[in-house]
């Protein structure tokens, strides 16, 4: 199965900050790569599909870049809202997997 | 609009066989590029996918739990099964369901999740 791995693990940002993720998958997944936003006690939501596409409702200040074994999520400016938990996930393999997650605290 | 919600027990012992039901609404599984997924997460750990079932029936599992589980759908009724053999503590998570979309070569990730229901491994 691929395994996906996410750095950094913690980010610590303020109100404001330009913050970005990486994923690294162990093999090349094309475009094939989703991110999610996930609150405490909340199931995950879909942030961005297929590497850079916005889900729909999702602000602007989400984006996402890469490819093949390099992928990103930049979130421009931060809001209070936007203080949760990040994973990246591939669906190249039909067996899906996930990174084991960034989390965004409040500096 | 569509929906999905989990139900099943909160309380399985070990050795025991759980059995998880997704019903879902707003779309059908026998539309062509409809799958639905089932994910679970360990308290304070990361999203781990369990298997997936599309429009087509083909079935496809983690390779860690293949032995493991099954899953199945009743488009009739709007439901995807999944059975978990040999429940161990460890095995205690939330488990989700989680639909995705396949358009020939664009997959458009899990955008709909159920709220998830809690199971708890324990004797």
């Amino acid at each position: 199965d691929i395994q996906m791995t996410q750095s950094p693990s913690s980010l610590s940002a303020s109100v404001g900050d330009r913050v970005t993720i990486t994923c690294r998958p162990s093999q090349s997944i094309s475009t094939y790569l989703n991110w999610y936003q996930q609150n405490p006690g909340k199931a995950p939501k879909l942030l961005i599909y297929a590497v850079s596409s916005l889900q729909s409702g999702v602000p602007s200040r989400f984006s996402g870049s890469g490819s093949v074994t390099d992928f990103t999520l930049t979130i421009s400016s931060l809001q209070p809202e936007d203080f949760a938990t990040y994973y990246c996930q591939q669906s190249y393999s039909t067996l899906y997997s996930f990174g084991q997650g960034t989390k965004l605290e409040i500096k | 609009q569509v929906t999905l919600r989990e139900s099943g027990p909160a309380l399985v012992k070990p050795t025991q066989t759980l059995t998880l039901t997704c019903t879902f609404s707003g779309f059908s599984l026998s539309t062509t590029g409809m799958c639905v997924n089932w994910v679970r997460q360990p308290p304070g750990k990361a999203p781990e996918w369990l298997a997936l079932i599309d429009w087509d029936d083909d079935k496809y599992y983690i390779t860690s739990l293949k032995t493991r589980l099954h899953i199945s759908k009743d488009s009739s009724k709007n439901q995807v099964v999944l059975t978990m053999t040999n429940m161990d503590p460890v095995d205690t998570a939330t488990y989700y369901c989680a639909r995705t979309t396949i358009v020939g070569a664009t997959n458009y990730g899990m955008d709909v999740w159920g709220q998830g229901t809690t199971v708890t491994v324990s004797s």
